[in-house]
């Protein structure tokens, strides 16, 4: 049973527009959620998080948005570029442990 | 460079081998997890250490054993490997507590025959 889903396995975007990646989660007491981007052959890497205590955070081109009710978190980016190509994955924890579960992750073109 | 170190790159194995993947950190990082990453499935949790002399099962430890004797190494161990092992493995660490974020690895592709 996945507990954090990424609907869609892919997306393409044209350069300098904006790139949304949604992720879903059925578990309520997951309270910590994060992205991470991966590029071929390497190690994830981590882009932003969120606390369930907000609905929003912002880091440069970066905002995830976090909807408690709906059970459901996103990643916007804006504008995007073409080195944002990647597969992104977004995870989610309960404060009170340290494990992440992940989604299946959705692979992101930009195209120039 | 600090940072997380694996090792093989990749491995060709045959089924029924014992293999195990190399972990080694540089940060003092208290936790340390396992993860094997699938297409359709992201990234699954197999074990997790959260201080040396610890360890935890994750999701899908099946087939598998770690042990972390010190601070740096986590080695994960497949005692006879079988084709649905057939994956791409990270290593991972955090400083320990809940909400620190978790570095990863290059990863180890691992095939078996």
């Amino acid at each position: 049973d996945q507990q954090v889903k990424q609907n869609s396995p892919s997306l393409s975007v044209q350069e300098g527009r904006i790139s949304i990646l949604n992720c879903d989660y059925t578990n309520s007491m997951f309270d910590y959620f994060l992205w991470y981007k991966k590029y071929p052959a390497e190690g994830p890497t981590f882009l932003i998080s969120i606390s369930s205590i907000k609905d929003k955070n912002e880091d440069g081109r970066f905002t995830v948005f976090l909807n408690k009710s709906a059970k459901h978190l996103s990643l916007h980016i804006v504008p995007s570029q073409p080195g944002d190509s990647a597969v992104y994955f977004c995870a989610a924890s309960g404060s009170r442990g340290r494990k992440l579960i992940f989604g299946q992750g959705t692979e992101l073109s930009v195209k120039p | 460079i600090a940072g997380i170190t694996q090792a093989p790159t990749s491995q060709i194995l045959a089924a029924g081998r014992r293999m195990t993947l190399r972990c080694t950190q540089d940060m003092r990082h208290n936790a340390m997890y396992w993860y094997r990453q699938d297409l359709g499935l992201g990234l699954r949790l197999i074990h997790y250490s959260n201080t040396a002399g610890t360890t935890g099962k994750g999701e899908v430890p099946d087939g598998y054993s770690v042990s972390r004797a010190n601070t740096d190494d986590f080695p994960l161990t497949l005692a006879s490997a079988v084709p649905s092992q057939t994956s791409v493995y990270f290593c991972a660490s955090a400083r320990g507590q809940a909400t620190d974020t978790q570095y990863f690895g290059p990863g180890t592709r691992l095939t078996v025959l």
